[in-house]
């Protein structure tokens, strides 16, 4: 596709509920990130894939907050017992080469789910 | 304290006028400095990005920085309507994968 495709854009969980939010990322794209933008606030990193791989997840809150991207393309961002405070706009990132050096400045964003637990 | 500090906002100008953006930071290690545009409901574009110290110019944009300062500033000339939105300084090291992001600025350009 011609851009970074996320879906559901919306999506309301009760507490407690699973949920899982998807990513496409550029077709070809290496890396792909997740963000987590709460309102008001700056996107802050969550985790990071090439291709298949995982290489940092330092960014997940707590292990109810799952990532994979099992043949290096499309993502999911799984969230399991949501809970109030991860009401925020999911972002994923996508760039073509791997991070570092100054080509890793040029990442894509999609429009971002947005979760709300209620 | 956050790694990356941004005056939230918001800043309202009249059309025309010229805007001065800026993010703080405490990380002496990143060298990759990145300022992105969000409108509302639509996720983040990169305007520029700048490596080190030194400035950059790209139409009416305009961005700064100092290491020595830990400062970084984007400049907006002759600033339209369309410019209207949330300002997003981000920076990161080297070898860092992960990009950090100030809370982002709100901007309002008037007719």
């Amino acid at each position: 596709g011609a851009g970074v495709s996320q879906s559901p854009r919306y999506k309301v969980a009760k507490r407690g509920q699973d949920v899982a939010l998807r990513c496409d990322p550029i077709s070809g794209h290496v890396s792909l990130f997740w963000y987590q933008q709460a309102l008001g606030q700056g996107p802050e990193f969550l985790t990071y894939f090439q291709n298949e791989a995982q290489l940092d997840k330092s960014g997940l809150p707590s292990d109810r907050f799952f990532a994979e991207r099992p043949e290096g393309s499309v993502s999911t961002l799984k969230i399991q017992r949501t809970q109030q405070e991860d009401s925020a706009v999911y972002l994923c990132a996508s760039s073509l080469p791997r991070g570092g050096g100054a080509m890793g400045n040029t990442i894509y964003f999609g429009e971002g789910s947005w979760l709300t637990v209620v | 304290q956050k790694e990356v500090e941004q005056d939230p906002g918001p800043l309202s100008v009249p059309e025309g006028a010229i805007v001065s953006l800026n993010c703080t930071y405490s990380n002496s290690a990143f060298q990759y400095f990145m300022w992105y545009r969000q409108y509302s409901r639509k996720g983040p574009e990169l305007l520029m990005y700048t490596y080190s110290s030194g400035n950059k110019e790209d139409g009416r944009f305009t961005a700064q920085v100092d290491k020595s300062s830990k400062y970084i500033s984007l400049f907006i000339r002759d600033s339209q309507p369309s410019d209207s939105a949330t300002y997003l300084c981000a920076m990161r090291g080297y070898n860092f994968n992960k990009f950090y992001f100030g809370s982002g600025t709100k901007l309002n350009v008037k007719p």
